[in-house]
């Protein structure tokens, strides 16, 4: 069984606050580490797909970085809107295997 | 919209019953995996079929079963359902089971077993 998991289990910040979650994973047998937002009633949406220790990626205000040695991934949101609510879901997918296994995620509410 | 389907949205049934949910992938997306999300748990893995053929297998309960067919849409079936199998089905897609593809999830199908 792969141990994905993800810290804080919810966070709630002020419009305009930066912020940051971690994702920890094994850290053998590394293939690629995904990132979804979960917005309520919606489905996942694909954020961000990682696959090299060292990888730091962006979208707009929202950034992850990866460091596969030992295991963790940072997700940051830059001046948090009330927009960014949402839960933020990562996944291991290990070598060798073309399945996720997802991590309990983040659930952000950002008050304005 | 992520371009994949799934119905129906919601489906509430008895314990014992039978259901079928449906999802067709993306356009062009051949790879299709099927999740459980229950109260207080992740997103849990059930099934993958590529073109056609079982790829992978999760948590997949012996009263559960899915088959992909040659259009390419899947179907989940429940059976002998209890009211722990309550959950949101989720069915995604992608285009082929490797090199870090996205997958691209589907509204969800919302399962009340009473």
């Amino acid at each position: 069984i792969l141990n994905v998991e993800q810290s804080p289990q919810s966070l709630h910040v002020q419009e305009g606050d930066s912020t940051n979650f971690t994702c920890s994973f094994p850290s053998s047998n590394f293939y690629a580490l995904h990132w979804y937002r979960w917005e309520t009633a919606k489905s996942p949406e694909a954020l961000f797909v990682m696959t090299l220790n060292g990888d730091e990626k962006k979208k707009g205000r929202i950034s992850a970085t990866l460091n596969t040695k030992e295991g963790y991934s940072y997700l940051y949101i830059k001046g948090s809107q009330p927009e960014d609510s949402a839960t933020y879901l990562c996944a291991f997918r290990p070598s060798g295997y073309s399945t996720l296994t997802f991590g309990k995620g983040t659930m952000l509410l950002v008050s304005p | 919209d992520s371009g994949v389907t799934q119905t129906p949205k919601h489906l509430i049934t008895a314990t014992g019953q039978r259901v079928t949910l449906r999802c067709s992938p993306r356009s062009g997306d051949l790879s299709v995996y099927w999740y459980q999300q229950s109260l207080d748990q992740g997103l849990q893995f059930l099934i993958q079929y590529y073109n056609g053929e079982e790829r992978a297998k999760g948590n997949i309960l012996e009263r559960f079963s899915a088959q992909q067919f040659p259009d390419l849409h899947s179907e989940l079936n429940l059976s002998s359902l209890e009211l722990g199998d309550s959950a949101l089905y989720f069915c995604a897609s992608s285009v082929a089971p490797g090199q870090g593809h996205e997958q691209y999830f589907g509204p969800g199908t919302r399962l009340t077993v009473t």
